[in-house]
């Protein structure tokens, strides 16, 4: 079955760049999601990439794709107070955003 | 606040006993998602309706159940519960447009405790 590893947790200094990372096992994933999750919040949707994309910018956000080796990272540009979150790598092999598999959450704490 | 809506906030409950959770979607929305998330299972996505019909099911314990009603509200029934379903669970909603950019917002959430 689909599994989705990150790492719990990551400290980064306010202003340096944060990269999340993420690696997931099913070959046939066509979409792969990071979400935010704020203390005492649902989830919100970052971004997404397509599997046939290696890198997707937005923003203070970049996505890298490694399919060969399924990997999957978040890089957060010149990271602030407010990012500090747990971030959520999810992938899905149909539609997309359907029937999401999600990884464990990396917790994400900024250093003043 | 995303305008979905979720009621109870916090459910409190013995084993063995049987809850009913209950969520609003944003006006206009027709998919509403079911998601539990739990220290030793993490977020798990549990189901999916689209305008009364099941759409996508994920894992979800045969004791459990859902089912989304005419106005589009709908309803997570947790039965038979044991000390392992203390969790939070999310409902989440989105327009329906099947797609990576079809966005799903989250509302905030019903913790139960199982005891």
């Amino acid at each position: 079955g689909e599994d989705v590893e990150q790492s719990l947790f990551l400290s980064v200094r306010e202003g340096d760049s944060s990269v999340i990372n993420c690696t997931y096992t099913d070959s046939s994933s066509t979409y792969l999601y990071w979400y935010k999750q704020e203390p005492g919040a649902g989830l919100q949707l970052l971004t997404y990439i397509f599997s046939n994309m290696d890198m997707k910018q937005d923003q203070r956000l970049t996505v890298l794709l490694n399919k060969k080796d399924k990997h999957l990272s978040l890089r957060i540009a010149d990271t602030q107070t407010g990012d500090s979150a747990i971030y959520f790598c999810a992938e899905s092999t149909n539609f997309g955003n359907e029937k999401l598999t999600f990884g464990t959450g990396t917790r994400l704490t900024i250093i003043p | 606040d995303s305008g979905v809506t979720q009621t109870p906030k916090h459910l409190i409950t013995a084993t063995g006993q049987r809850v009913t959770l209950r969520c609003s979607p944003r006006s206009g929305d027709l998919s509403v998602y079911w998601y539990q998330q739990s220290l030793d299972q993490g977020l798990q996505f549990l189901i999916h309706y689209y305008n009364g019909e099941e759409r996508a099911k994920g894992n979800i314990l045969e004791r459990f159940s859902a089912q989304q009603f005419p106005d589009l509200h709908s309803e997570l029934n947790l039965s038979s519960l044991e000390l392992g379903d203390s969790a939070l669970y999310f409902c989440a909603s989105s327009v329906g447009r099947r797609g990576p950019r079809e966005t799903q917002y989250f509302g905030p959430g019903t913790r139960l405790l199982v005891l």
